[in-house]
């Protein structure tokens, strides 16, 4: 499978412990996103990575919220300290040069705090 | 917010008929994609259209954009239970930026 890999699919943590997630894009791809989309919304963006460098964080990234791409290859998302709001699905993307790209996504690693 | 808006928000339809969904934005932009997810999964990427493009037709699709009213419709045509899904809007702001997506319609085709 070439497309856009997330690793786990889903997660059961309880309320204060940290929660790591993965993103595998395409490997061609220079551009990576991390989404998050709660039911019945709109992913809402988090933040994206051009090669290793990370471009753009969004508001809804707290402090708690963490993302690399070492390399520029795969991508990990962390949360410490996880809150019941952090629930939601965390989705990854990735695309080429951005102006007329499409992104491909991965099926999303699904988060239940409780 | 930047998100876009999505009209209506859930659509229920019987098969073989046409669904329409439309989404509005706020800025100029530089291009407005539609994707498509299935419950629970991940989107897939259906049809773009750019700035300056006013209609795009792929398969049973077909796209409409009006940047003067800052909308957008999608049309799938002699729908299937298959399409049974919801469908997003999505578009660069100008320049080098994120997709921001709106939120959503939920469209049931019943067989």
């Amino acid at each position: 499978d070439t497309g856009v890999s997330q690793d786990p699919r889903h997660k059961i943590t309880k309320r204060g412990q940290n929660v790591t997630f993965r993103c595998d894009p395409i490997s061609e791809h220079n551009r990576l996103y991390w989404y998050r989309q709660t039911l019945g919304q709109g992913p809402e963006f988090l933040t994206y990575f051009q090669n290793e460098a990370q471009l753009e964080k969004s508001r809804l990234l707290s402090d708690r919220f963490s993302a690399e791409r070492p390399k520029g290859s795969f991508s990990t998302l962390e949360i410490q300290r996880t809150e019941q709001g952090d629930s939601a699905m965390y989705l990854c993307a990735s695309s080429l040069a951005p102006a007329l790209a499409e992104a491909f996504f991965g099926q999303g690693t699904r988060l239940t705090v409780v | 917010s930047q998100q876009g808006e999505e009209d209506p928000q859930a659509l229920s339809i019987q098969e073989g008929e046409n669904a329409t969904m439309n989404c509005s934005y706020k800025t100029s932009i530089n291009n407005l994609q539609w994707y498509r997810q299935n419950s629970g999964r991940g989107l897939v990427h259906l049809i773009l259209i750019r700035s300056n493009e006013r209609e795009k037709h792929s398969g049973r699709l077909r796209v409409t954009l009006d940047t003067s009213k800052k909308s957008s419709s999608l049309l799938i045509t002699a729908s299937r239970a298959a399409d049974t899904a919801s469908y997003f809007c999505a578009y660069r702001l100008e320049g080098n930026t994120p997709l921001v997506f709106g939120k959503g319609t939920r469209l049931s085709v019943i067989a």
